[in-house]
Formats: C-alpha cells, structure tokens, sequence
C-alpha cells in the first residue's frame, strides 16, 4: 500500500518553463491537497479538492493550475515558473475534507528549484 | 499572517523531560490537528481535536483546546531522542474544507 505517490522527488527548472507535478493516492480518499512549504513559514495551502470534480483555491494560488483528473490523481502544473516558486510541494489527501474531521496522510514532497 | 502561529519557535531538552508547544489561532475552526515532520519527510498526522472537545489523550500526547482564547498546546511526555522533528498545528476552518497549517515548533531531544 503506497499511500500518497509524489512524483517527480527534484526538479530544476529555468525561469518561464513550465510543469506538472503528480500526485496519486491509493487509499480510495475523496479529497486532495497542494502546499508548498518554505523555511520559516510553515505549509500554505496551494488548492484543494474537496472531492473529485472540483477545486478551490487555497491561500497562495497566484501562478499555479490544477487539474482532478480522477479520484485518485491531482496535479498541479506551474505555467511559467519562477524562482519564488522554489519550494517543497506537498501533496495530500484525506477520506473526506477537513470538515468532517479526516486527518490528512503526506506524499514525500517535490523539491523543486527555479533558476 | 499565517492562520497559525506556534510558540515557541524551537526548543531543546532532554530525554525524559516533557515539551509543551503552543498554537494560536485567528478564525472559527471545525477541529485542530497536530502533525509531526521528520527533517526531508512528508507530514505525518498526530491527534485530532474536535472544536466541542477540550482536552484528548493519545499515547504519550496531549492536546488541550481553548476556542475562547483560540488556543491549543501540545504536551509530549517523558520526550525521547526519536521525538526530535518538527511539530505542526493545522487548523480546519469552520464551513469549508481548507486545512491551515502554522508556522512549526523544531523540537532537540537529547539523550
């Protein structure tokens, strides 16, 4: 049982080029996370699916796409990247949303740097 | 500002000794969770408090809740070497399904 599968572990990207980070969740959950995590600040959340069909922005969306492209898989795609973007992304996922009281369970994260 | 704030910032003991950490939060809230991260890893989830509940026990964790003050500590008992890592609270705002995260608490056990 994988749980969360982030993929890719690194990348390094130049400004402008563009991407999609993948996320798969193999426990049957209905909703899906994206943070970024930066020294000193803590996680932030990017978007989230709070069930396969939608999406809702979270508290720094500002650059990124993201698509549920089924139960299991949430992606997020950088456009046009920049190096603010270099961070750690985390995905996550959870039986049901926050709402209903369901802890989340953590990919390994993306270390990605933007040069 | 961040939705949570952890206090303290870092902290450092030794084995045996308890670690008390503090989240502080802004708005109304579903639950409050606690989340542990060991340095390069993924989170992982702790204890769940519901915002009717005031006070929940897991193992060597406990976890009081105080929504009039918008406040929740952390108690780690009789701390170990293994529980050195980060300590997260994340907070379920009330009427949607965003989970906020604060800033952390990096806790050194020594042996």
């Amino acid at each position: 049982n994988a749980g969360v599968t982030q993929t890719p572990k690194f990348q390094v990207l130049k400004t402008g080029q563009s991407m999609t980070l993948q996320c798969a969740q193999d426990m049957n959950h209905n909703s899906m996370y994206w943070y970024r995590q930066d020294p000193g600040m803590g996680l932030r959340l990017i978007y989230y699916s709070a069930s396969e069909g939608t999406t809702d922005k979270g508290e720094v969306p500002n650059g990124y796409n993201v698509s549920r492209l089924n139960k299991r898989e949430f992606s997020l795609r950088l456009e046009s990247a920049a190096p603010s973007q270099t961070s750690v992304y985390f995905c996550a996922s959870s039986t049901r949303g926050s709402s209903y009281n369901s802890p989340l369970h953590f990919g390994n994260g993306t270390r990605l740097t933007v040069t | 500002s961040q939705q949570g704030e952890e206090d303290p910032q870092a902290l450092s003991i030794q084995e045996g000794e308890n670690a008390t950490m503090n989240c502080s939060y802004k708005t109304s809230i579903n639950n409050l969770q606690w989340y542990r991260q060991n340095s390069g890893r993924g989170l992982v989830h702790l204890i769940l408090i519901r915002s009717n509940e005031r006070e929940k026990h897991s193992g060597r964790l406990r976890v009081t809740l105080d929504t009039s003050k918008k406040s929740s500590s952390l108690l780690i008992t009789a701390s170990r070497a293994a529980d050195t890592a980060s300590y997260f609270c994340a907070t379920g705002l009330l009427g949607t399904d965003k989970l906020i995260f604060g800033t952390g608490t990096r806790l050194q056990v020594f042996p």
